[in-house]
């Protein structure tokens, strides 16, 4: 069983184009993130939330929506997308926001911006 | 300033040999969280190893240990016996203000080290 889904794995889209990319833990956590590894591998957090709140909003474009419609998915709309925007997005979920455990990672989802 | 810094942008180690990758970190938070993960080729993030500030002993896991080092704020992975399977990058990250004093859970990373072992 998987415990922090993605879809789609590969994107490829072109400029100006709107996407989305789905999220979903089993794992019966309260809080998800999504994070951002540039072309320098470098990873970066986006967004985080907790029971369906936004808690951490780290200055992204606001092309850039994350919507939670409930405390097992997390997904990611991004709108008039831009040749910047291509790197690897990769969801998350730990326990709480306090928690001192592991934050499980879904595979990512490489976005390719032509 | 770099709350998560790792020093060695790639590293070479002969399999069946021990290997250090280095992190240090920065903070003012009492209660914080330190992490490594493995990234191999195919992409995936997998968790290796987990110390708390307050934990008294260095963590380890298998083949994995962290040479916790309070006072000199570093957190380095030690890899013992090195497999050709551990050839991947590496990162160390941070999560800050545990417990009631959270921020939002968030993981600040380090810029990763590239390990590669040889045969």
């Amino acid at each position: 069983d998987t415990a922090v889904s993605q879809t789609p794995k590969y994107l490829v889209t072109q400029m100006g184009n709107d996407k989305s990319i789905k999220c979903e833990q089993n794992l019966g956590h309260d809080t998800m993130y999504w994070y951002k590894q540039d072309s320098k591998k470098f990873l970066k957090i986006m967004f985080s939330y907790n029971n369906k709140e936004l808690i951490i909003n780290e200055t992204v474009p606001n092309r850039f929506s994350p919507k939670s419609p409930d405390k097992a998915h997390l997904n990611l709309h991004i709108n008039s997308l831009e040749l910047g925007d291509s790197a690897v997005y990769f969801c998350a979920s730990s326990q709480s926001q306090g928690a001192s455990g592991e934050q499980y990672f879904g595979p990512g989802t490489r976005l390719t911006v032509t | 300033a770099q709350k998560i810094t790792q020093t060695q942008p790639g590293m070479f180690v002969q399999e069946k040999e021990a290997v250090t990758l280095d992190c240090t970190y920065d903070t003012s938070d009492p209660s914080y969280g330190l992490f490594w993960y493995k990234q191999p080729s195919s992409g995936e993030m997998i968790f290796l190893i987990y110390q708390g500030s307050y934990d008294q002993q260095n963590a380890t896991e298998g083949r994995y240990s962290l040479n916790f080092q309070k006072a000199r704020k570093s957190a380095n992975l030690v890899i013992s016996a090195s497999q050709l399977g551990d050839s991947a990058m590496y990162f160390c990250a941070m999560r800050e203000g545990l417990g009631i004093y959270n921020q939002g859970g968030k993981l600040i990373f380090g810029q990763g080290t590239e390990l590669s072992v040889k045969p």
